[in-house]
């Protein structure tokens, strides 16, 4: 079936890097999404990855994708007391409107 | 600003009543899709209409209802709730462009806190 699994705390020092990761089931899976939900907000797209890529760089954050381990990084480079926030992970299949998400990491920063 | 916007914010309620909750998506998006999180349950989707149909169902219950009207703006219906049903309700819209060599984004509102005491 579909699934998309993610830790559910990440503990980091401010300054350091941060790596949350994913792994999905479904092999068809088109674009995989990264968003961000802070404190009392709505979610917000982060980045996404288009499944034939391994890499996406966009300023701090570098999303890796294994295809063929279905696992799916984000790095957060330089983390800031900002970047506090539950990150969700999230797969498309092809054709499908769907979004299968995962249950979301909580970032938290030590200073 | 996703360019969504949710009403109300917050909704107080108590058991064995009906709320509805609305959404406005972005000017020009026809797919919105409507979401519950709990502390227990995460982000579960719920249903998705798109330029009026409904077009995918996922964890909802019979006693929840939704429907896009012709102006694209949404409304979810939750009837006899239960303390149960307290959860953030997120709308979220999306282009939904043909061909599928952008990826269908999903721009989420701010949410309707729902408290059923």
């Amino acid at each position: 079936g579909e699934d998309v699994e993610q830790s559910l705390f990440l503990s980091v020092r401010e300054g350091d890097s941060s790596v949350i990761n994913c792994t999905y089931t479904d092999s068809s899976s088109t674009y995989l999404y990264w968003y961000k939900q802070e404190p009392g907000a709505g979610l917000q797209l982060l980045t996404y990855i288009f499944s034939n890529m391994d890499m996406k760089q966009d300023q701090r954050l570098t999303v890796l994708l294994n295809k063929k381990d279905k696992h799916l990084s984000l790095r957060i480079a330089d983390t800031q007391t900002g970047d506090s926030a539950i990150y969700f992970c999230a797969e498309s299949m092809g054709g499908n409107y769907q979004l299968i998400w995962g249950a979301g990491t909580k970032l938290i920063i030590k200073p | 600003d996703s360019g969504v916007t949710q009403t109300p914010k917050h909704l107080i309620t108590a058991t064995g009543q009906r709320v509805t909750l609305r959404c406005s998506p972005r000017s020009g998006d026809l797919s919105v899709y409507w979401y519950q999180q709990s502390l227990d349950q995460g982000l579960q989707f719920l249903i998705q209409y798109y330029n009026g149909e409904e077009r995918a169902k996922g964890n909802i219950l019979e006693r929840f209802s939704a429907q896009q009207f012709p102006d694209l703006h949404s409304e979810l219906n939750l009837s006899s709730l239960e303390l149960g049903d307290s959860a953030l309700y997120f709308c979220a819209s999306s282009a939904d462009v043909g061909g599928r060599r952008v990826p269908d984004t999903q721009y989420f509102g701010p949410g309707t806190r729902l408290t059923v005491l």
